[in-house]
């Protein structure tokens, strides 16, 4: 049973266009994630979600809206997709504790996002 | 200055080898820290997390100096199926609702036969 799944696992699409990636986890956890990871492997937060309330916004383009319609699912659309959008797009799931922070994410497979 | 700093290798060792990658953070408002895995075009995977008293699991030991706000990761015995990117990770989240990792760019590891 896959955990955190993501569709599509590769998107490739012209500049200007508008996408989504869907993202779900069958873990029952409250708090879902979306990832950036560039070309250099660097991997950053841009958004958080618990219980469909965002909570972490990073410094993202409002191109960039997340949507969450229930607590197994965080979507991502991206508006007029730039060339410095290409990235593997992870979304990764928690649950939320108030005893500890040491809760482990687990992640999805990945989109790659690839704009020409 | 980075969040979190690695040395980003990549470190070429043979098999059976003892391996040491080392992590600095930023934050000193850190609450959690992690060592993530991530294969070749894969997703960062758990490795272990990482308590201030140090903690093993296996062939795999890492240690926590929150005074200097350093981080270790010592792989023993080092397989070929060890080779992967290794993320040193801290939450400067308290648990709650504000969970939030901040990657270092990974160190990469690859074992020879």
């Amino acid at each position: 049973d896959t955990a955190v799944s993501q569709t599509p696992k590769y998107l490739v699409t012209q500049m200007g266009n508008d996408k989504s990636i869907k993202c779900e986890q069958n873990l029952g956890h409250d708090t879902m994630y979306w990832y950036k990871q560039d070309s250099k492997k660097f991997l950053k937060i841009m958004f958080s979600y618990n219980n469909k309330e965002l909570i972490i916004n990073e410094t993202v383009p409002n191109r960039f809206s997340p949507k969450s319609p229930d607590k197994a699912h965080l979507n991502l659309h991206i508006n007029s997709l730039e060339l410095g959008d290409s990235a593997v797009y992870f979304c990764a799931s928690s649950q939320r504790t108030s005893v500890s922070s040491y809760n482990e994410q687990f992640f999805g497979p990945g989109t790659r996002l690839t704009v020409l | 200055r980075k969040e979190v700093e690695q040395d980003p290798g990549p470190f070429n060792v043979p098999e059976g080898a003892t391996v040491a990658f080392n992590c600095t953070y930023s934050n000193s408002a850190s609450q959690s820290f992690f060592w993530y895995r991530q294969d070749c075009r894969k997703e960062p995977k758990l490795l272990m997390s990482v308590y201030s008293s140090g903690n093993e699991d296996g062939r795999f030991t890492a240690q926590l100096n929150r005074a200097s706000q350093y981080i270790s990761l010592l792989i023993r015995d080092s397989k070929l199926s060890d080779s992967a990117t290794y993320l040193c990770v801290v939450n400067i989240g308290d648990g709650g609702a504000t969970n939030k990792l901040i990657f270092g760019t990974g160190t990469l590891l690859a074992v020879q036969p």
